[in-house]
């Protein structure tokens, strides 16, 4: 059973528009939960993550993200692409807090149309 | 200073032959982790190590041995290299469950 979905392999936005990337996750418990970013040809960055407390987010470069327990969600937004967000983005979990093991989504690839 | 760093960061090799990755973070974390990432860009973890104690050892061909001589380093051995194994292969750390991706090493076994 896949633990994290990321719905929407490719995702297309104007720059200045909107960016939501949509994560759903399945777990009886709250998990942890993180968005990476990757830029081509590179490893991949910390944009935010949850672990408890406030279930809005703030990460780098304007993203933010919110908790919704009853919707098993993780959205991913930003109110004004630009150009430079343009990337792989990964929604990962933790569920087993014992080990930390993080499981990935399959990726949302980001293009921004000038 | 590069948090997480691995060496090489391309590495082309024919097949059946033998090689390492090496891995190395300077942040002071217990707990390293590496990662195989395909073509489709789809990340799964190998393995996990907390202070040179092997946490998570996913099902991995016996080919692909880790070894942490010190809580700072991570390597990666891979023996009789496939085609299959062709992909690009990331080392993290962690604290606090967060983790550190280094910038990759891309493997082209031909």
């Amino acid at each position: 059973a896949q633990s994290v979905t990321q719905l929407g392999s490719h995702v297309s936005v104007s720059e200045g528009a909107l960016v939501l990337l949509r994560c759903n996750y399945s777990s009886s418990v709250p998990p942890y939960l993180f968005w990476y970013v990757q830029y081509p040809n590179q490893g991949l960055q910390l944009l935010l993550k949850y672990t408890t407390g406030a279930t809005l987010v703030k990460g780098i470069n304007g993203f933010e993200a919110e908790f919704k327990k009853s919707e098993t969600s993780f959205h991913l937004t930003k109110p004004s692409a630009h150009m430079s967000d343009a990337a792989e983005y990964f929604c990962a979990v933790i569920l087993n807090f014992g080990n930390e093991k993080l499981t990935f989504g399959t990726g949302t690839r980001l293009t921004i149309i000038p | 200073d590069t948090a997480v760093s691995q060496t090489p960061k391309y590495l082309v090799t024919q097949m059946g032959n033998d090689k390492s990755i090496k891995c190395e973070q300077n942040l002071g974390h217990d707990t390293m982790y590496w990662y195989k990432q395909d073509s489709k860009k789809f990340l799964k973890i190998m393995f996990s190590y907390n202070n040179k104690e092997l946490i998570i050892n996913e099902t991995v061909p016996n080919r692909f041995s880790p070894k942490s001589p010190d809580k700072a380093h991570l390597n990666l051995h891979i023996n009789s290299l496939e085609l299959g194994d062709s992909a690009v292969y990331f080392c993290a750390s962690s604290q606090s469950y967060t983790q550190y991706f280094g910038p990759g090493t891309r493997l082209t076994v031909l």
